[in-house]
């Protein structure tokens, strides 16, 4: 079965300022995907950025980055130049490859920015 | 990308009353899901929507709960039957692509309320 975990229920950072959102993962799975989500106060997911098990370099994009660790089993995402339109739950998330785009999600972090 | 739209986005209901989810995609896809977000927790998925054949339910969800129906490549629908309290929750219907970075849509999500 698989897990994530997020450990930060919630987040304050000053504007402009770089934050980094805690995940770690547990499968059994030797391929799987890892994604982030954002989710504004409006309701919608919005995908941020996706990182493959057997991919070699941290996935980039944007002032999106993901800090992956293989070994430590954590995908953490790093948002540099944080701006008040961060303010949001983000949510890490995981498919396993053998279940095509199934996905489950952590509990999420609320991260609020500070002008 | 895929553009989803669901029906309601939002309904206030009678508790042991049942609604009807509808969930639209302006293209075909392979994969469609419906995840359920109760108040301030992360999304859960129900099942997966299978065009043509029964949907595949996840642990603690059943058919008789949240018959879901699954006509073509591009719509579904959820119901949620004999509704209490505990069903109030945000209900959105995900696709995936189907490509390698196994990347989800999400449509609005329909927020009900069981009183």
């Amino acid at each position: 079965a698989q897990k994530i975990t997020q450990t930060q229920p919630g987040m304050f950072v000053q504007e402009k300022e770089a934050v980094t959102l805690d995940c770690t993962y547990d499968t059994s799975d030797q391929s799987y995907g890892l994604f982030w989500y954002k989710q504004p106060s409006s309701g919608e997911m919005i995908f941020l950025i996706y990182q493959g098990s057997y991919d070699e370099q941290n996935a980039t994009e944007g002032r999106y980055s993901l800090n992956f660790q293989k070994a430590r089993k954590s995908a953490n995402l790093v948002i540099s130049a944080s701006q008040l339109g961060d303010s949001a739950m983000y949510f890490c998330a995981m498919s396993p490859y053998s279940s095509a785009s199934k996905i489950i999600f952590g509990s999420g972090t609320r991260l609020s920015i500070r002008p | 990308s895929a553009v989803i739209s669901q029906k309601p986005s939002r309904d206030i209901c009678q508790r042991g009353t049942s609604l009807t989810i509808q969930c639209q995609v302006d293209s075909q896809v392979t994969m469609m899901f419906w995840y359920r977000q109760q108040p301030g927790q992360s999304l859960t998925l129900i099942a997966t929507a299978n065009q043509g054949s029964e949907a595949t339910y996840e642990s603690g969800f059943v058919i008789d709960k949240f018959p879901i129906s699954r006509p073509n490549l591009t719509f579904s629908t959820l119901t949620v039957s004999n509704m209490s309290p505990e069903d109030s929750s945000i209900y959105l219907c995900s696709v995936g692509t189907g490509l390698n970075t196994g990347e989800l849509f999400f449509g609005e999500g329909s927020r009900l309320t069981v009183l």
